[in-house]
């Protein structure tokens, strides 16, 4: 059983929908990363949460330590928003990463 | 502030050839980490170096190494290289106090023939 769940592993929306996806974990962390990467391969850290709840714009990130799981939620999701979204429990600086999340949103 | 960069950007080298990859951290941070990227395997942690110092390993064969600089910049070199070695290789920086987010940068693309 992989260390970091995913899913689901494919999402397609249409513009303007609300998205969810999950992370379950299963390994001690610090902090866990959510992480959006483009198809030309750049990644940029969305966020880092170590308990409850960030918002930035549009996106909303969650995580339950007791639980180990975390969840990335897209308000209004727009064809920009298509990408894989990676999931990265981490302890100190060492990243576990999930499998990700492939999300295409069509107009 | 300038990003993260990393030279070259893409690179073709035949089998047992070795290879020196360079990462260029965020002015100020002095933890640069470098992952593997493969279409089977995901992404995968190399090795995170603090302060000139090797902090965290990854599962990764000794054929992989890597050093910092005290400017911080690092380099990670793969000695012997294999088909299997084919991937893009990113490095992240961050200030290095373990709680915080990491800056990612470009990326390597190494294709190995």
């Amino acid at each position: 059983k992989n260390e970091v769940e995913q899913s689901p592993q494919n999402l397609t929306a249409q513009e303007g929908e609300f998205i969810t996806i999950n992370c379950s974990y299963s390994v001690g962390i610090s902090a866990l990363h959510w992480l959006q990467q483009h198809p030309g391969g750049g990644i940029v850290s969305l966020f880092m949460l170590s308990s409850g709840k960030k918002k930035h714009g549009r996106l909303i990130a969650t995580i339950n330590i007791q639980e180990k799981h975390s969840s990335l939620h897209i308000t209004a999701s727009h064809p920009r928003d298509s990408a894989v979204y990676i999931c990265a429990p981490s302890n100190t600086d060492k990243l576990i990463f999930g499998t990700g999340t492939r999300l295409q949103v069509f107009p | 502030k300038a990003g993260v960069t990393q030279t070259p950007r893409y690179l073709i080298k035949t089998r047992g050839q070795q290879v020196t990859l360079s990462c260029s951290p965020i002015s100020g941070h002095r933890s640069v980490s470098w992952y593997q990227q493969t279409p089977g395997q995901g992404l995968q942690f190399l090795f995170e170096y603090f302060s000139e110092t090797q902090r965290n390993k990854g599962n990764f064969p000794g054929r992989f190494s890597g050093r910092q600089f005290s400017n911080s910049r690092s380099e990670m070199n793969v000695s012997t290289l294999e088909l299997g070695d084919s991937a893009l290789y990113l490095c992240a920086s961050s200030l290095g106090s373990g709680l915080e987010t990491q800056y990612f940068g470009p990326g390597t693309r190494l294709l190995v023939l």
